[in-house]
């Protein structure tokens, strides 16, 4: 069975810090990986897909990267600012047709 | 606008009488799907469509139903909700394998 964690849980980093965020999963045997932001109380907002024969995405100051091999994915977010502050969650695609979660990094971005 | 729109998004309601939290996409997408969040359990999902007519379980279905008649819509039946169903809901949909997006999610209180 897929299982994906995510580690930190929460991060606080001050303003203008890159930030890190790692997710690890169990089974190599994925379709893709895909990274989300969510504001307390809102819904998942898709930020990168990194197909499984990928190695990395990026869009903006978002930089993810993917080793199916080693079972890891990390995302960089370079220049961090307040708006930043969010948690982040990552999702792996397999067989069975869904999305298997991590348990998100709550990332706080002081001024 | 492409999205995904859920109704109710606030929902308080006693045991045992039904509900029907629904779910549109006008993104013509194929598959969508109905995920559940809870604190310290993150989103799991319940059940998911790859089309008109086709559902499927996923991890937790048990207490929920789903039908799937038309392409754009995808409601979540409780046909008797019980306490233990209290959570976010999110309704999601996406092209297999690809990006998924979501809705802004349905918060739920079974008393």
């Amino acid at each position: 069975k897929q299982e994906v964690t995510q580690i930190p849980a929460a991060l606080s980093v001050p303003e203008g810090e890159n930030l890190v965020l790692n997710c690890s999963f169990t089974d190599s045997a994925i379709y893709n990986l895909q990274w989300f932001r969510q504001d307390p109380g809102k819904g998942l907002t898709s930020l990168l897909l990194i197909q499984s024969s990928q190695r990395e995405q990026t869009s903006g100051r978002l930089n993810a990267s993917l080793d199916k091999s080693s079972g890891r994915s990390t995302l960089y977010i370079a220049a961090s600012q307040p708006g930043d502050s969010a948690t982040y969650l990552c999702a792996v695609e397999a067989a069975g047709n869904k999305l298997t979660f991590g348990g998100g990094t709550r990332v706080l971005v002081k001024p | 606008e492409a999205q995904v729109t859920q109704n109710p998004r606030y929902l308080i309601t006693v045991t045992g009488k039904k509900l029907t939290v629904t779910c549109s996409q006008n993104m013509n997408h194929e598959y969508m799907s109905w995920y559940r969040q809870d604190p310290g359990l993150g989103l799991r999902q319940i059940y998911y469509s790859m089309n008109v007519e086709v559902t499927d379980k996923g991890d937790v279905p048990e207490g929920y139903k789903v039908s799937r008649k038309e392409k754009r819509n995808f409601p979540l039946i409780l046909e008797s909700p019980s306490p233990n169903q209290t959570s976010l809901y999110f309704c999601a949909s996406g092209t297999r394998r690809e990006t998924q997006y979501f809705g802004p999610g349905t918060r739920l209180l079974v008393l």
